[in-house]
């Protein structure tokens, strides 16, 4: 059973940058499609970008493309993601999920979440 | 893509059916999923490729297409379903969710 543990929750002032982790119980971390998506309080899901850490090509949505980094460390099963430049519109909670299947088709395991509170 | 759910809010009695759509602003084939979010908790997949139920979802969630326009049916509600569901369309390598149906039970 596909595990994806995050890092806990953050407080950060606006104009700082966030670098949150998740880390995949998996043997096959290599070839999974991981995906960031977060949720501001009382709104919807917004997809912000993923990558295959086997190729180390993140994508990343045009909302957050100059802001984002999506990163790998194979050797400790764990993606990063970085968003620089806070303001107080990202306060969310932020998600890593799995791609379902081999062309990632949904999310299929998600992590607990990552709250994270923007605010001088 | 721009993919535009309604109705916003369903209010529906237990052992109803439930129906929700979702509108794709361009072809996506069948390359749409649907995830349901309670309060507090990560959202969770039910159906991808439009129809394909994931693994231990219930047999009264189902998903059809027709074009670019996507249903979720719920039959015979159960109060575990009140939730907020969300399709998301994945045919580019830019995915997008629409804005959510929230049901009531």
């Amino acid at each position: 059973q596909v595990q994806m543990v995050q890092s806990g929750p953050e407080m950060k002032k606006p104009g700082a940058s966030l670098k949150v982790s998740c880390t995949v119980s998996a043997d096959s971390f290599s070839n999974l499609t991981i995906i960031w998506v977060r949720q501001a309080p009382g709104r919807g899901l917004e997809w912000m970008g993923r990558t295959i850490p086997f190729l180390n090509l993140p994508h990343y949505a045009p909302t957050f493309r100059d802001r984002v980094t999506i990163t790998a460390d194979r050797s400790t099963n764990t993606i990063y993601m970085e968003l620089s430049s806070l303001r107080s519109e990202d306060t969310a909670t932020y998600y890593c999920a799995r791609g379902n299947g081999i062309r990632a088709e949904g999310m299929d395991v998600w992590g607990q979440g990552t709250t994270v509170i923007v605010s001088s | 893509i721009v993919m535009t759910q309604s109705p916003s809010f369903l209010s529906v009695s237990p052992g109803q059916r439930a129906t929700l759509s979702c509108r794709a602003s361009q072809g996506i084939s069948t390359n749409l999923a649907w995830y349901q979010q309670k309060p507090g908790q990560a959202p969770r997949l039910l159906i991808y490729d439009a129809s394909t139920r994931a693994t231990d979802i219930p047999v009264r969630f189902s998903g059809s297409e027709s074009g670019t326009n996507f249903t979720l049916t719920i039959s015979s509600l159960q109060s575990e379903d009140s939730a907020t569901y969300y399709c998301q369309q994945y045919k580019n390598w830019f995915w997008t969710f629409g804005q959510g149906t929230k049901v009531e039970i």
